[in-house]
């Protein structure tokens, strides 16, 4: 069955303290995974997307990467307006639709 | 702002009713997908149009059901509403069917709330 797994389900950081989420997933042919950041009652708004293990896409403070299992969202030295629910995606197996983890709620304090 | 849009905003209603609830893609894309979000489940898939031709069905009630009209834009009916039903209704677009690896750009969203 194609699933996606996100941890942890909140993460609570300093403002400058370095962390990363993760998403583990299992589908047959990976058609590309992507991220998504949510603010709470709004749409998601795309990320990343990445197509093949090793592969690594980078913006402002926040780096994405991908082996054959799962995929990583680094952040590094965070700030308070980083704070979102971060979702990972992959298509399923037929391509037709995107099947979301659950989400990891980040909250950064100044 | 993604370009894909979405009206209502809100939508407070009571159960028993039909409601619709519309989406514009973004310029150029001929994809509309439709996914409910709620507390529990997450993002969950309803369904997916290409041009004006349903792809491909999620796990969307026989109570709900779509179109695609030829200027693209979607709508997505539901009716005998339960107070369950209450939930953020995205839609997403994309350029071509799915079949590849397309991104897919969100909307605001409908929030409804069945009373």
């Amino acid at each position: 069955e194609d699933q996606v797994t996100q941890s942890p389900e909140a993460l609570r950081l300093q403002e400058g303290e370095s962390s990363s989420l993760n998403c583990s997933y299992t589908v047959s042919g990976l058609r590309g995974l992507f991220w998504y950041r949510q603010d709470p009652g709004k749409g998601p708004e795309f990320l990343f997307t990445l197509y093949s293990a090793g592969e690594e896409k980078e913006k402002e403070r926040l780096k994405a990467t991908l082996t054959k299992k799962e995929s990583f969202l680094h952040i590094t030295a965070p700030k308070p307006e980083d704070s979102a629910t971060y979702l990972c995606a992959v298509y399923n197996q037929a391509g037709t639709a995107l099947i979301f983890g659950k989400g990891t709620t980040l909250s950064v304090s100044s | 702002d993604s370009g894909v849009t979405q009206t209502p905003k809100h939508l407070i209603t009571a159960t028993g009713q039909r409601v619709t609830l519309r989406c514009s893609p973004r310029s150029g894309d001929l994809s509309v997908y439709w996914y409910q979000q709620s507390l529990d489940q997450g993002l969950q898939f309803l369904i997916q149009y290409y041009n004006g031709e349903e792809r491909a069905k999620g796990n969307i009630l026989e109570r709900f059901s779509a179109q695609q009209f030829p200027d693209l834009h979607s709508e997505l009916n539901l009716s005998s509403l339960e107070l369950g039903d209450s939930a953020l209704y995205f839609c997403a677009s994309s350029v071509r069917s799915g079949q590849g690896a397309d991104t897919q750009y969100f909307g605001p969203g409908t929030r409804l709330t069945v009373l």
